[in-house]
């Protein structure tokens, strides 16, 4: 496998249901990040790692749990989810921390809530 | 807030015409990077412009990187059905912790 990897790449739940995003990073980077993409809103960072160590965390509702086990596994675990929480999640790694490094993103999860 | 306008959202036009997406904001920018995204699959990174007036080429797209560093263009000559896709800009800041992107131009080539 090369570069970023993302399973599953569709989910379907309902919203008393608890799944679990996964992505994994093949290239040796150091940061980590969950973005949500939906209809016809810019790109919504929702968390950044950093070595394993939460940097940020963009004001998101607690049913969505992020995990950093490793610089190379990003979790994101959903809980109790709400319709409007369909989206595209993508998964994007770096070389760095940072804005002024390129990001690297995975096919991304499409999430559909019932 | 840094926003980043890009315009036109949507754009679709033929095989073999060309065609020019902006990418602006107020704030300066010490990197404009341009990604492009294809349906069911996360953002490619295209090219990213560092300097002011900056001029990248890849194939048939030619990227440009305003003085200010605070608006940049893609240029596509002669588009191709396989140049269709959500075109995405973002401006990062040395310092910053995240990118800010655009709101993507989506463009359709038809054959």
């Amino acid at each position: 496998e090369t570069g970023v990897t993302q399973t599953p790449r569709h989910l379907v739940m309902g919203m008393t249901n608890k799944k679990s995003l996964k992505c994994e990073q093949h290239l040796g980077h150091n940061a980590m990040y969950w973005y949500k993409q939906s209809a016809k809103k810019p790109l919504e960072l929702m968390f950044v790692y950093s070595l394993e160590e939460r940097v940020e965390n963009n004001s998101v509702p607690s049913r969505f749990s992020p995990e950093c086990p490793n610089s190379s596994h990003l979790f994101l675990h959903l809980h109790t989810l709400q319709p409007e929480d369909s989206a595209l999640y993508l998964c994007a790694s770096s070389p760095s921390r940072g804005a002024g490094y390129e990001q690297y993103f995975g096919p991304g999860t499409r999430l559909t809530v019932t | 807030t840094q926003l980043l306008e890009q315009s036109p959202q949507f754009l679709s036009i033929q095989e073999g015409e060309n065609l020019t997406v902006y990418c602006n904001s107020s704030s300066v920018f010490s990197s404009l990077q341009w990604y492009r995204q294809e349906p069911g699959e996360g953002p490619v990174l295209l090219v990213t412009v560092v300097t002011g007036g900056e001029v990248k080429k890849l194939k048939r797209l030619t990227f440009q990187f305003g003085d200010a560093r605070k608006d940049s263009s893609l240029h596509i000559t002669a588009a191709q059905p396989g140049d269709t896709g959500l075109y995405l800009c973002a401006g990062g800041k040395w310092g910053a912790q995240k990118l800010v992107f655009g709101q993507g131009t989506r463009l359709t080539i038809n054959p």
